[in-house]
């Protein structure tokens, strides 16, 4: 079976760090590009941050630009989200997709900042 | 940044009958390779996204074929000719052909009258 699966969410206090990881299974991995979608209670969708293949772009919205970091391990098939300086406004659930164009999402993963 | 204006923000239906959703950008979304990379996204309550329609009119596998989008340009509509209960969600158009960022329309909601 194709799919996706988030981990890693959480609650966290502002300035706080979590490391978000997405697993691929059911297809070959490391031919697609990778993106981070997020979602904030009750609001539409955001991109985040998308991957090459090969590591070799990496491209983030202006928001988290400095504060968040995509990687990925073609060798284990999976997707990371490095997220530091944590703020309120990062409060969402975060999903990983499949390409830069998100022909397949994961169930998400919900992080929450707060104190 | 390619900004994405959906309308209407709320769409009531009646089972049956069809519905459009409007998608605008602020920049033409044609590429310089020719092609026009407008997408429609479904979020059923309490599910992911899904993607339904990519480069404007192309369905993905197992849409429905009561889905089709259409447009050029600025404009685009996404069409569903008999809406169905299934259909109840919120829709998203996302342009890729300026990049980054990806943008997303603030979505439209389906819900049944």
């Amino acid at each position: 079976e194709v799919q996706l699966v988030e981990s890693g969410g959480g609650l966290v206090q502002p300035g706080g760090s979590l490391r978000l990881s997405c697993t691929a299974s059911g297809f070959t991995f490391s031919r697609y590009w990778m993106s981070w979608v997020r979602q904030a209670p009750g609001k539409g969708l955001e991109w985040v941050a998308n991957m090459k293949q090969d590591g070799t772009e990496k491209y983030y919205v202006d928001s988290v630009k400095g504060r968040f970091t995509i990687s990925r391990d073609n060798a284990k098939n999976s997707l990371f989200l490095q997220m530091n300086s944590l703020r309120a406004e990062d409060t969402a659930v975060y999903y990983c997709a499949r390409g830069h164009v998100f022909e397949m999402w994961g169930q998400g993963t919900v992080v929450t900042v707060s104190s | 940044d390619v900004v994405m204006t959906q309308s209407p923000l709320s769409l009531p239906v009646i089972l049956g009958q069809p519905a459009s959703i409007s998608c605008r950008s602020s920049q033409s979304l044609v590429h310089s390779d020719g092609n026009t990379y407008l997408n429609w996204f479904q979020q059923r309550p309490g599910q992911s996204p899904r993607r339904l329609i990519y480069e404007v009119s192309k369905r993905d596998s197992g849409v429905p074929d009561r889905f089709s989008g259409s447009g050029s340009g600025t404009d685009f509509t996404l069409k569903i000719s008999r809406v169905e209960a299934e259909d109840v969600g919120v829709y998203y158009c996302m342009q890729n052909t300026q990049w980054p960022p990806l943008t997303f329309g603030g979505g439209t909601k389906v819900e049944i009258k």
